[in-house]
Order: structure tokens, then C-alpha cells, then sequence
């Protein structure tokens, strides 16, 4: 099925480290991206292909994929790092892009 | 730096229709695929369409397709999206976004984005 399937909650404790999920078909075809949204603003891009950072992104930020699942991880997690973060990829069809449902992450 | 600011929001009855716009500075418009993506009250991020550098390749969403229509202008550097046919399911804030260098499958830069109400 199209579909990008994401935990809708987790927390941590500060400065621990934190792994996020999104499992889907399309993984096996298309590296995720991933987005962090905080409440009214909009999203950033943290994480794309196969683990690159846009400038400005703190280096605590990695991505990495096996099969169809691809995982954000914040090593060390800060109090700004609370927020929604959301996977993307490409469908296989290669006309359609996914986006999962988004995890909301709370820092402790 | 990047600048990208959507317009042309407000409140529409069903059935009715609105011209959304993407004003980009910052960058060679021409040059990037970009894409509009959507979010509804509470909800979380949902792709509603693509359209290649030069306004060839163009793909929407199954939801949307047949009522929305993506377009651009590059002497203009503005984005749009035509959007018919409207539901109360479409209510959302509509987000343009530009593709990284080299690769249209990621979402270097957001506008953020304008409120598309559909209500009677």
C-alpha cells in the first residue's frame, strides 16, 4: 500500500538520545526525508537522502535506512527539539509523494 | 535568502473556487521543481502537487486530481495553484514548497503558508 506508517507519540529525556520510524514500501525505492514542525510555524527539513544535513542543522540530527524503514535519530536531545517530525519519500508509482503521519516528540 | 510567501487565502463556500500564489525571491526559480503540500486543522502534512522547473511534468494527489490545477510563471517567479471544485475536506494552510539542488524528492524551503477555509 502508498502509505508512510510513524509512532504518533514518544518522549525523552533531555539530553538523552531519541530513534524516530517510518515504515513503508516506498522506502526500498526512494530514500525519506524528514521534517520537524513546531506549533504555528512551518516545517524544516533536518534530514535527506541517504543522511544529509541543510546548513544550520545541528549535527545531533542523523538519518538512516534498512529495507522499508527509515529512522531519525536526535542524539542528545535539547528542549528545542520538541516537535512534531514528519517522513517523506517518493511513491514507487514515482508520480505521488507520502508523507507519514507525523511523530510528536516531547523532551522531558 | 530564500524567501518564499503564499497568497490569495480567505473563505469559499463548496463548490466554489480560489487562486492560490506563491511569490519566490532568493533563488533562480527557473531553475527548481516545486511542490504545494497541505495541512488541515490539527491534521498532519499531505502532498497535493508537483510541478518540474520548466511546467512540463506536472503530478497531484488522488485527492485533488481533476479539481486542482499547479502552474508557474518563471518571468514572474510565482507559483499557483488553481484550486476548483472546493470541499469542506480541503480546508487546510497551503504550503509552497521549493526542491533541493539536483533532486525534486525534497522540500528544501517552505513559505509559510495561507489559510484556505471552505464552509458554507
Amino acid at each position: 500500500s502508498s502509505e508512510l506508517t510513524q509512532d504518533p507519540a514518544v518522549s525523552v529525556a533531555l539530553g538523552q538520545t531519541i530513534r524516530i520510524t517510518c515504515q513503508g514500501n516506498s522506502l526500498r525505492n526512494y530514500y525519506a526525508s524528514w521534517y520537524q514542525q513546531k506549533p504555528g510555524q512551518a516545517p524544516i527539513l533536518v534530514i535527506y537522502d541517504k543522511n544529509n544535513r541543510p546548513s544550520g542543522i545541528p549535527d545531533r540530527f542523523s538519518g538512516s535506512s534498512s529495507g522499508n524503514t527509515a529512522s531519525l535519530t536526535i542524539t542528545g536531545a535539547q528542549a528545542e527539539d520538541e516537535a512534531a517530525y514528519y517522513c517523506n519519500s517518493r511513491d514507487r508509482s514515482g508520480d505521488h509523494w507520502l508523507f507519514g503521519g507525523g511523530t510528536k516528540v516531547t523532551v522531558l | 535568502q530564500v524567501q518564499l510567501v503564499e497568497s490569495g487565502g480567505g473563505v469559499v463556500q463548496p463548490g466554489g473556487s480560489l487562486r492560490l500564489s506563491c511569490a519566490a525571491s532568493g533563488f533562480t526559480f527557473s531553475s527548481y521543481g516545486m511542490h504545494w503540500v497541505r495541512q488541515a486543522p490539527g491534521k498532519g502534512l499531505e502532498w497535493v502537487a508537483f510541478i518540474r522547473y520548466d511546467g512540463n511534468n506536472k503530478y497531484y494527489a488522488d485527492s485533488v486530481k481533476g479539481r486542482f490545477t499547479i502552474s508557474r510563471d518563471n518571468s514572474k517567479n510565482t507559483l499557483y495553484l488553481q484550486m476548483n471544485s472546493l470541499r469542506a475536506e480541503d480546508t487546510a494552510v497551503y504550503h509552497c514548497a521549493k526542491t533541493t539542488p539536483g533532486d525534486i524528492n525534497y522540500f528544501e524551503h517552505w513559505g509559510q503558508g495561507i489559510l484556505a477555509t471552505v464552509s458554507s
